[in-house]
């Protein structure tokens, strides 16, 4: 089944230690982003890769750090996660996007639950 | 850069029409579209429109678009209880300097649709 997965679903962790969210889709897309959605703000991109070892700033990279070594995997790295890093997390990906004004569908994982107390 | 709102709760009765609205700011996306996000579930495209297009139709769903007025709608005829969601709209920002402008989508902050029986 094509799909996007993320790992943890639900995570409660401490200030200041350090995690990774794990994404790995399996349809060979090349895009891959990471969002967060906070009540009343949406979604806010974090970082997104337009392939393998090309990465780069969202809107919010403030906090974060990812990485992209395997075209299927694009994890995301709080080295010192703060109580405003509590949000539910989502990772997407898209076949390609080759230019501005291509269509644009992207996957989403189910979502990834952080709290940091 | 691109920014695309909508209003934040919708409340309506099984069978009646549900129309969700969008304004977005930057008319030069070439594809519109509505992502539906169910309680505990990612975000799954539900329909797009091109730009050069006013009303697209998908049995229950209804796409309007004005671009005069950068504005966006969608209706979903004889509303269900299943229909119960969060629905955003997304445009596309460039983004990137890899060799040209890439796409990125960027979403409203969603509208909860709440259908009562």
């Amino acid at each position: 089944e094509a799909q996007v997965t993320q790992n943890p679903r639900y995570l409660i962790t401490v200030t200041g230690k350090k995690l990774t969210v794990t994404c790995s889709q399996n349809m060979n897309h090349e895009y891959m982003s990471w969002y967060r959605q906070d009540p009343g703000l949406g979604l806010r991109q974090i970082y997104y890769s337009m392939n393998v070892e090309v990465t780069d700033k969202g809107d919010v990279p403030e906090g974060y750090k990812v990485s992209r070594k395997e075209k299927r995997n694009f994890p995301l790295i709080l080295e010192s996660p703060s109580p405003n890093q509590t949000s539910l997390y989502f990772c997407a990906s898209s076949p390609r996007i080759t230019d501005f004004g291509s269509y644009n569908e992207q996957f989403f994982g189910p979502g990834t639950r952080l709290t940091v107390l | 850069g691109e920014d695309v709102e909508q209003s934040l709760f919708l409340s309506v009765r099984e069978g009646d029409s549900s129309v969700i609205n969008c304004t977005y700011t930057d008319s030069s996306s070439t594809y519109l579209y509505w992502y539906k996000q169910e309680p505990g579930a990612g975000l799954q495209l539900l329909t797009y429109i091109f730009s050069n297009m006013d009303m697209k139709q998908d049995q229950r769903l209804t796409v309007l678009l004005n671009k005069k007025d950068k504005h966006l709608s969608l209706r979903i005829a004889d509303t269900q209880t299943g229909d119960s969601a969060i629905y955003f709209c997304a445009g596309s920002i460039p983004r990137g300097n890899y060799g040209g402008s890439q796409g990125n989508l960027i979403f409203g902050k969603g509208t909860k649709l709440s259908v009562k029986p």
